[in-house]
């Protein structure tokens, strides 16, 4: 089955930098790669995701990846806030009525 | 509702009761999933009902913990024989249809087993 393997763990940034988050799949057959947040005591949300057909997707601040060769996806966030300070999961599944993998999440800290 | 309701939000047990928790997902969504995670951790896959199809019950730890979904809608995880290692925030979502990515979560139940 799909497994997700997410780095960092943690990761801390000052406030105006960038913050990169990877993610690893393993089912080639994978065709639809979602970011979630998860602000702490909430549930977490959609913000932003990609289907295998295009390479990069952006909104705003905030841009995604894929290298479908590689099985490798990434999460982009630019002009960090202290608002942007939260747990970010990756998922991967297939469209069609399977189920959604996620990875392990990054704590993200963003100092002002 | 507007949203993905799940009850009871906090549920404190004794180890060796059985457990039920429920979820109600948003209105015409034929996908719903069971997630768990514990303290700090990330979102471990359960269980996953779609529309009339068999669920897929891969991610069940172990045969003390059951889901059914009934009529296509209102779900039921079912946790027999509590062990402390159960204790945890049990997340329910939905999705719209089957071709559609986008998964709408409950605020969750939290489970404490003493």
């Amino acid at each position: 089955g799909e497994n997700v393997e997410q780095h960092p763990s943690t990761l801390s940034v000052q406030e105006g930098d960038s913050a990169v988050i990877k993610c690893t799949y393993s089912d080639s057959a994978s065709n639809y790669f979602p970011w979630y947040k998860q602000e702490l005591g909430k549930r977490p949300q959609l913000i932003i995701d990609i289907r295998s057909n295009v390479g990069e997707k952006k909104d705003q601040r905030i841009a995604v990846t894929l290298n479908k060769t590689a099985k490798h996806f990434s999460l982009h966030i630019t002009e960090t806030q202290p608002e942007d300070s939260a747990v970010y999961f990756c998922a991967a599944s297939i469209t069609g009525g399977f189920k959604t993998i996620f990875g392990a999440g990054t704590r993200l800290f963003v100092k002002a | 509702g507007a949203g993905v309701s799940q009850s009871p939000s906090n549920k404190v047990t004794e180890k060796g009761k059985d457990v039920e928790l429920r979820c109600d997902p948003i209105s015409g969504h034929t996908a719903l999933y069971w997630y768990r995670q514990s303290l700090g951790q990330g979102l471990e896959f359960l269980i996953y009902f779609q529309g009339n199809s068999a669920p897929d019950k891969s991610g069940l730890p172990s045969d003390r913990f059951s889901a059914e979904r009934t009529g296509g809608s209102v779900s039921t995880l079912t946790i027999q024989r509590t062990q402390q290692e159960d204790s945890a925030v049990y997340l329910c979502a939905s999705s719209l249809t089957r071709n559609t990515g986008e998964l709408f979560f409950g605020e969750g139940s939290r489970l404490t087993v003493l």
